[in-house]
């Protein structure tokens, strides 16, 4: 069955830290990878997406996630978080140019800056 | 930019009670997709169209429908409505046509709550 797991449900660091979450995905054929974020009390924005091409992409706001097709993950990096970066993070799959193209989610990571 | 727009933003019913939720896509995207969201959840797919037939079906309950208009617009009728109901729908739209294909924009999301 198609699935995303996230490895962490709320992670709690301080001004400047360094980010990374955690995105394991399974997927039959190939598949597109997304972050989005969600700023409390607000919709999804998508922060940046995999397609193909160069493993590292690089998103809004300083994230970067790198695709590892042999781990089947995705994970979300950013080397110095902001007290503007907390929010909740999901990482989605998707089929790739599929008919179909709904996204599967991950359950979600809470992440807390403290300033 | 435009942005995907749903209304309304909020909504308050009672048990049984039927409910219409509305979806504007970005100009010029093909494909409307329906999530809903529960309390501390993550995001699931319910259905989606694209060139206003289904395109594909999530978890939607028998008690929901929905359809997509010819200028695209997509509506999520909900009857009998139950308490488990009460959660954040989100519509996402894309481009299938276009170079775009397998990137979803949300929108800002309906909150339903059933009382």
């Amino acid at each position: 069955a198609q699935s995303v797991s996230q490895h962490n449900h709320h992670v709690i660091l301080s001004e400047a830290a360094s980010l990374e979450l955690g995105c394991n995905y399974s997927y039959g054929g190939t598949v597109n990878l997304f972050w989005y974020v969600q700023y409390p009390g607000q919709h999804l924005q998508l922060l940046l997406k995999y397609f193909s091409g160069d493993p590292l992409v690089k998103g809004i706001k300083g994230f970067e996630a790198e695709f590892i097709k042999s781990k089947f993950s995705f994970n979300l990096r950013k080397p110095s978080v902001q007290w503007s970066d907390t929010a909740e993070y999901f990482c989605a799959a998707g089929n790739y140019g599929g008919s179909q193209g709904n996204l599967i989610f991950g359950k979600g990571t809470k992440l807390s800056v403290k300033p | 930019a435009a942005g995907v727009i749903q209304s309304p933003r909020h909504l308050i019913k009672e048990k049984r009670e039927t409910a219409t939720l509305k979806c504007y896509p970005i100009p010029r995207h093909d494909t409307v997709y329906w999530y809903q969201q529960g309390p501390g959840q993550d995001p699931q797919f319910l259905i989606s169209f694209y060139e206003k037939m289904q395109s594909d079906k999530g978890s939607i309950p028998d008690r929901f429908s929905a359809q997509q208009f010819s200028d695209y617009h997509s509506e999520l009728n909900m009857s009998s409505l139950e308490l488990g109901d009460s959660a954040l729908y989100f519509c996402a739209s894309s481009h299938r046509s276009g170079g775009d294909t397998d990137t979803q924009y949300f929108g800002p999301g309906t909150r339903l709550t059933v009382l």
